[in-house]
């Protein structure tokens, strides 16, 4: 069974600062991988998509992550925080046959200014 | 395009009461899924359709019906409410059921059971 695991429930960084959320997933065979913005009391939004096109995939927002099969993860950055990315971010795995997507727990992001 | 809506926004229920939350799409998709989101939990999927007539379990079925009469709509059915149903509950649609493909969620439905 595939699965998702993120690094740290709740990351808070400075306004302007590197955003790095981390996501490692587990799968017999390169998945598709999936990062999602939650902000408050919305649904979920793609940010960006891994379809094994391009390991370095550039999302909305100047977001980014880049695939590396060897760690198996799928770490979300950007170089330079707004308060407005303050929300939750999930990491998603979807298998290449099939249709089941699997979240991770979620990553808190805090911007302080 | 109002693209995935659903009613109510929100909803309090006794224990052993049953009820539908209703989940609509105006983009034509093939594919319909609801999650439900507890904290800490991420999202995890209770029932998901690859069309109108089809539908099948997810992680977390027990207590959850499902039916898909149209292409447009996937209501989700509490039978007898439980605490542990206390949730927001999200419904999601696709093009199709291809896994490298978006889905769109809706807005959600905060439930809480008594």
């Amino acid at each position: 069974a595939q699965s998702v695991t993120q690094l740290g429930s709740h990351v808070s960084v400075s306004e302007g600062a590197l955003v790095l959320l981390r996501c490692n997933y587990s799968s017999s065979v390169p998945p598709y991988l999936f990062w999602y913005v939650q902000y408050p009391n919305q649904g979920l939004q793609l940010l960006l998509k891994y379809t094994s096109a391009a390991t370095l995939v550039k999302g909305i927002n100047g977001f980014e992550a880049e695939f590396k099969k060897s760690e198996t993860s799928f770490h979300l950055t950007k170089p330079s925080a707004h308060m407005s990315d303050a929300a939750e971010y999930f990491c998603a795995v979807s298998p290449q046959y099939g249709n089941k997507l699997v979240f991770g727990a979620g990553t808190i992001l805090r911007v302080k200014s | 395009n109002a693209g995935v809506t659903q009613t109510p926004k929100f909803q309090v229920l006794k224990t052993g009461q049953s009820m539908t939350l209703q989940c609509a799409q105006d983009m034509n998709h093939e594919y319909m899924s609801w999650y439900r989101q507890d904290p800490g939990m991420g999202l995890r999927l209770i029932h998901y359709s690859v069309g109108a007539g089809i539908t099948d379990q997810g992680e977390v079925p027990n207590g959850y019906n499902v039916s898909r009469s149209t292409t447009e709509d996937f209501p989700l059915r509490l039978l007898s409410a439980a605490p542990s149903q206390t949730s927001v509950y999200f419904c999601a649609s696709s093009e199709t059921g291809g896994s490298y493909n978006e889905q769109f969620f809706g807005p959600g439905t905060r439930l809480t059971v008594l």
